[in-house]
């Protein structure tokens, strides 16, 4: 199976700051990589797929690069609404795996 | 607006069985693979399944954790996806979310899950 593995595990930011949140896959998974985000207490949310396309209704303040083994979502002015759990998933091989999360909270 | 609605959750015995089951609507359900996600509390997310269309021939696929115990069905005439629980064991207790597979062979649209809880 292949290991996802994010870091931080948790990262403390202010409102209007920029963060970088980073995945890597124990091998070469191309370009499938996928991102959500979940709230508390509510269904995930996608917001990126093939590493840096964002799903329809997702602001451009995410971004996505990498390829390989090590990618990153980076997200831009942050918002109160943007202070949530993040994870990513690779789709190259079965079993899809998720990375164990990124919380990102507010300073 | 695509919608997927799961139900069919609750509480169960160790080796007991349920079946939940994932409404579909605002999109043509035949036309997509469908998995299963689940989260158990307080933990991150895991796959649990997926179930490709017809010109795939419904084929299958499952995480090991699940394996032998766990089937993904669909009906396309209801636009419904199944999820048949057997031999249940209190780690498989979790939320468990419906998923659209998109085009691009990653998950788009999630319900927003129904619990299974598995205790004695």
């Amino acid at each position: 199976d292949i290991q996802m593995t994010q870091s931080p595990s948790s990262l403390s930011a202010s409102v209007g700051d920029r963060v970088t949140i980073t995945c890597r896959a124990s091998q070469d998974i191309s370009n499938y990589l996928a991102w959500y985000q979940q709230k508390p207490g509510k269904a995930p949310k996608s917001l990126m797929y093939a590493t840096s396309s964002l799903q329809s209704g997702v602001p451009s303040k995410f971004s996505g690069s990498g390829s390989g083994t090590d990618f990153t979502l980076t997200i831009s002015s942050l918002q109160p609404e943007d202070f949530a759990l993040y994870y990513c998933q690779q789709y190259k091989s079965y079993p899809v795996t998720f990375g164990q999360g990124t919380r990102l909270e507010i300073k | 607006e695509v919608q997927l609605v799961e139900s069919g959750g609750g509480l169960v015995q160790p080796g007991g069985s349920l079946r939940l089951s994932c409404a579909a609507s605002g999109f043509t359900f035949s036309d997509h693979y469908m998995d299963w996600v689940r989260q158990a509390p307080g933990k991150g997310l895991e796959w649990v399944g997926r179930i490709r269309k017809k010109t795939n021939s419904y084929t299958t696929e499952y995480a090991a954790s699940v394996k032998g115990r766990f089937t993904i069905s669909r009906d396309d005439s209801k636009n419904s996806l199944y999820l048949q629980m057997n031999s249940l064991k209190t780690e498989d207790t979790a939320v468990y979310y419906c998923v659209r597979v998109s085009g691009s062979y990653c998950i788009d649209h999630w319900g927003q899950g129904t619990l299974v809880t598995v205790s004695s």
